[in-house]
């Protein structure tokens, strides 16, 4: 079975500071997906980004950035300069392969963890 | 560009009622995926149709079901509400061939039971 842990239940950060969020999962699967999703006090979920198991490529986009390690089953995103837009909570998850390796299926999250950002 | 519309946005129902939950995927999506989160959890996956077919299944109650009509908009039924059933109900949608694209999520459905 597939698990997605994320131990920082909260974080809290003044403006300007970089914060990183850790992401550990666990899976059986030689290919998945795993995913970063943020979601704003109004609810909604948004996507941020996507990696497949074959790709250990760290990302940048702008103030973000994502370091997947499969030595050590992490997932973890970096937030640089953060600022107060930046409050919300942030959801690691992971997706296995459906049966014939074409995409993924349902996600499994983590428990989330709610950054605070103040001015 | 068309997100997942998701209906009603807020729900408010009592205890041992019915309610229906609609999903409209994104033009030419045929995955739809239910998920329900309650306060300060995290999402959790109810059930996932292709093609108008259940292809998986997660931790749904018996009271809940769920479809996928021909013009693959989903509905989520749930009937003997429960306090417990009070929760943010998201609907996904993806196109199961492109595994370049993610899971997009509609806004939710608040529903809230007295």
């Amino acid at each position: 079975a597939q698990k997605v842990t994320q131990a920082q239940t909260e974080i809290s950060v003044v403006e300007k500071e970089d914060v990183t969020l850790d992401c550990v999962y666990e899976t059986r699967d030689t290919t998945y997906y795993l995913f970063w999703y943020k979601q704003p006090p109004s609810g909604e979920l948004v996507f941020l980004i996507r990696r497949n198991s074959f790709d250990e490529q760290n990302e940048i986009s702008g103030r973000y950035s994502w370091n997947f390690q499969k030595s050590t089953s992490s997932f973890n995103f970096t937030i640089t300069a953060s600022q107060v837009v930046d409050s919300a909570v942030y959801f690691c998850a992971l997706s296995e392969a459906n049966a014939g390796g074409t995409s993924y299926g349902k996600l499994t999250f983590g428990q989330g963890t709610i950054l605070t950002v103040h001015p | 560009a068309a997100g997942v519309i998701q209906s009603p946005r807020h729900l408010i129902k009592e205890k041992r009622e019915t309610a229906t939950l609609k999903c409209y995927p994104i033009p030419r999506h045929d995955t739809v995926y239910w998920y329900q989160q309650g306060p300060g959890q995290d999402p959790q996956f109810l059930i996932s149709f292709y093609e108008k077919m259940q292809s998986d299944k997660g931790s749904i109650p018996d009271r809940f079901s769920a479809q996928q009509f021909s013009d693959y908009h989903s509905e989520l039924n749930m009937s003997s509400l429960e306090l417990g059933d009070s929760a943010l109900y998201f609907c996904a949608s993806s196109l199961l061939a492109d595994s370049n694209q993610p899971q997009h999520f509609g806004d939710g459905t608040r529903l809230s039971i007295l």
